[in-house]
């Protein structure tokens, strides 16, 4: 079956502006995380959702929001971008349940280059 | 709070040396220990999880407690092994915590 796609792969923005970045999850996967990274600060957790529901927060600004719908597709948005935004967003997806086939399988990432 | 540490950031070997790249984590709970590889250009995937205690491309990984720790370890390395792998952590529902991670390079 398909993996994790994300999209757009690459993109660049202008500081101040918002952008949206699209996971779709392995069909059946009902856990979507999102996790930034960077050379400096390596992979970073910024949120989950299960079911529609922000399960888990990282330690992010505001800036940074995200919402699940109801085929577990995600979205995460950051607004007025900064410079140190510039990163590999990383979306992952799960089944979600307890147990040992709970595994995490990542996308390919959105290269985001802010300027 | 819990904690992945990976205290080297490169590891530079010669094809057929031994291979042990460490992970130290803190964690009140039982946790689950994984390893992920990132090869050049290709999505993080998951290597091994102690759960499983299997070999997977001849590396194993034993999760101590006592220590807490959970080297990865591979008796004879190939190039084909370079990459950056991370070591991360969960306990049941929670996210992954992942380490800096380590990027290991083997030279013919």
């Amino acid at each position: 079956k398909a993996g994790v796609t994300q999209t757009p792969r690459y993109l660049i923005k202008t500081r101040g502006q918002q952008v949206t970045l699209s996971c779709s999850p392995i069909s059946g996967h009902r856990s979507v995380s999102w996790y930034q990274q960077t050379p400096g600060q390596g992979l970073q957790f910024l949120f989950e959702y299960f079911s529609e529901t922000q399960r888990n927060k990282g330690n992010f600004p505001g800036r940074f929001s995200g919402r699940q719908f109801s085929n577990s597709r995600s979205e995460m948005n950051v607004s007025t971008l900064e410079l140190g935004d510039s990163a590999l967003y990383l979306c992952a997806s799960r089944p979600g349940t307890r147990g040992p086939g709970n595994t995490i399988y990542f996308g390919e990432g959105s290269w985001l280059t802010v300027v | 709070a819990q904690r992945v540490t990976q205290p080297e950031k490169l590891l530079s070997v010669f094809k057929g040396a031994p291979v042990e790249l460490k992970c130290n984590y803190s964690y009140s709970g039982s946790p689950e220990l994984f390893w992920y590889v990132q090869y050049s250009r290709q999505r993080l995937q998951l290597l091994l999880r102690h759960i499983s205690r299997e070999s997977i491309k001849g590396f194993t990984a034993d999760l101590n407690k006592g220590e807490t720790s959970f080297h990865l370890k591979k008796p004879f390395a190939q190039e084909e092994d370079s990459a950056m792998y991370y070591c991360a952590l969960t306990s049941g529902y929670s996210t992954l915590t992942f380490g800096k991670g380590t990027m290991l390079l083997v030279s013919p």
